[in-house]
């Protein structure tokens, strides 16, 4: 089974505070993906990545940053942390890019609070 | 643009069957997905269609047509676990996934 953990499920963070959510799988896959989820919204793309030192932007890049050092740890960065970056943070990771290879797995989750 | 339609929620019974509908429209298309999620849990993969027809799996039967830009998740003998959101999401071209909003299945006794 694909393994997909997260650094923590519950965070509360400062506004202005880094911070930084770690994600890392156990399959030797290739792509890894942040997303962010809202009520009411679909899972929106953050970053991801199709290899190591490797990244995209996604839909709304802005505000974060990533970092992939190695194949199976992809980290997101809030540089200055901010009311609006409240939410429900993902991350998943897939095989290949060709179909059904794309199939995501996800982690728990990383529920953010900024006060 | 790029867009997922699908209902927000829906509500049914014990044992019942449900059809979760879910229209597309993407730049170029590689397939189309459905996700389960519990509140508080991560998406966890349901299935996958690239293909025109229906594809089953136990319960849980998804449908694809791809000139109608349109997919349903059927399920049957619903169970009170099946309490969840079902995420729809379209590959495009690039192969990225385009995803809904969800649709919260409520299941009552």
């Amino acid at each position: 089974d694909v393994k997909v953990t997260q650094s923590s499920r519950y965070l509360v963070k400062r506004t202005g505070e880094k911070v930084f959510l770690e994600c890392v799988q156990d399959m030797d896959h290739e792509n890894m993906f942040w997303y962010r989820q809202d009520p009411g919204l679909g899972l929106r793309l953050i970053y991801f990545s199709y290899d190591v030192k490797m990244k995209e932007k996604g839909d709304i890049p802005e505000g974060y940053s990533v970092s992939r050092e190695k194949k199976e740890r992809f980290s997101l960065i809030l540089e200055s942390a901010s009311t609006n970056q409240t939410s429900m943070y993902l991350c998943a990771s897939s095989f290949a890019t060709s179909g059904y290879t794309d199939t995501q797995y996800f982690g728990p989750g990383t529920r953010l609070t900024v006060l | 643009g790029q867009n997922i339609d699908q209902p927000t929620e829906m509500t049914a019974t014990e044992g019942a069957i449900v059809q979760i509908n879910c229209t597309y429209q993407t730049s170029g298309f590689n397939g189309l997905f459905w996700y389960q999620q519990h509140a508080g849990e991560a998406p966890t993969f349901l299935s996958y269609n690239v293909l025109d027809g229906l594809e089953e799996k136990g319960r849980f039967s998804s449908f694809l047509s791809r000139s109608k830009g349109y997919s349903y998740l059927l399920l049957k003998e619903l169970q009170m676990k099946d309490s969840a959101s079902y995420l729809c999401a379209a590959m495009d071209s690039n192969y990225q996934l385009i995803w809904g909003a969800g649709t919260k299945l409520i299941i009552k006794p």
